[in-house]
């Protein structure tokens, strides 16, 4: 299959290093949001998610970070892997239950 | 695994002709949607289904219809494909998780109209 964002944001580290990966999302109603890793020719994988009567919530190797005051999330993955190398994108879901997803950012691990 | 099936996975079609791509669920999710994911506009939701019948539009649904005649199968259909509906399409389904109803999708189906 073919890869998709060809022009997305790039975050590149090194293996063993922490990655945090940033998300600026537009809905101050939105409460609830999603990460999610997409690896070339594969679907969206759901990661983790956060309601927003949280601001941090954490899972295994990865952490999410809701900061509603300036409508930032971000995601943190601890000692990052090359098989973490993937798009990463967030989604928001606003009242009207649908989702609207970011435009994403790849993640490179370098061995 | 949210036991989504897309079919076809990769189509090549001739602008004009008709398609439809199919995403079948084993799980009796009653929310199912369709999406494409294209550079720089990210992931755009065209149709979307609350139950057998019961389908509504997304943000991009022109040049789309669907069908929904039982609760595993939702149908995307192009009526007369044009270039501009060369992507990639993911079906997905909405899961009720610890925070939420998450959304969980296929594993895409590629679309070249030529």
């Amino acid at each position: 299959g073919e890869s998709v964002g060809l022009h997305l944001p790039t975050l590149s580290v090194q293996e063993g290093d922490n990655s945090i990966i940033n998300c600026a999302y537009s809905n101050s109603a939105s409460d609830y949001f999603i990460w999610y890793k997409q690896e070339s020719g594969k679907g969206p994988q759901f990661i983790i998610d956060i309601r927003s009567n949280m601001d941090k919530r954490q899972g295994q190797r990865v952490t999410v970070l809701l900061n509603k005051t300036v409508k930032h999330l971000s995601l943190q993955i601890a000692a990052t892997q090359p098989g973490d190398s993937a798009v990463y994108f967030c989604a928001e879901k606003n009242a009207g239950n649908m989702l609207t997803f970011g435009g994403g950012t790849r993640l490179m691990v370098k061995p | 695994d949210a036991g989504i099936t897309q079919s076809p996975r990769h189509k090549v079609t001739e602008t004009g002709t008709p398609v439809t791509l199919r995403c079948h669920q084993t799980e009796n999710h009653r929310y199912m949607y369709w999406y494409r994911q294209d550079p720089g506009h990210g992931l755009r939701l065209i149709h979307y289904s609350y139950g057998v019948k019961d389908t509504d539009k997304g943000e991009v649904s022109d040049g789309y219809s669907v069908s929904r005649s039982k609760t595993e199968d939702f149908l995307l259909t192009l009526e007369s494909a044009t270039s501009s509906q060369t992507s990639v399409y993911f079906c997905a389904i909405s899961m009720t998780g610890v925070s939420g109803n998450t959304i969980y999708f296929g594993e895409g189906s590629w679309l070249t109209v030529v």
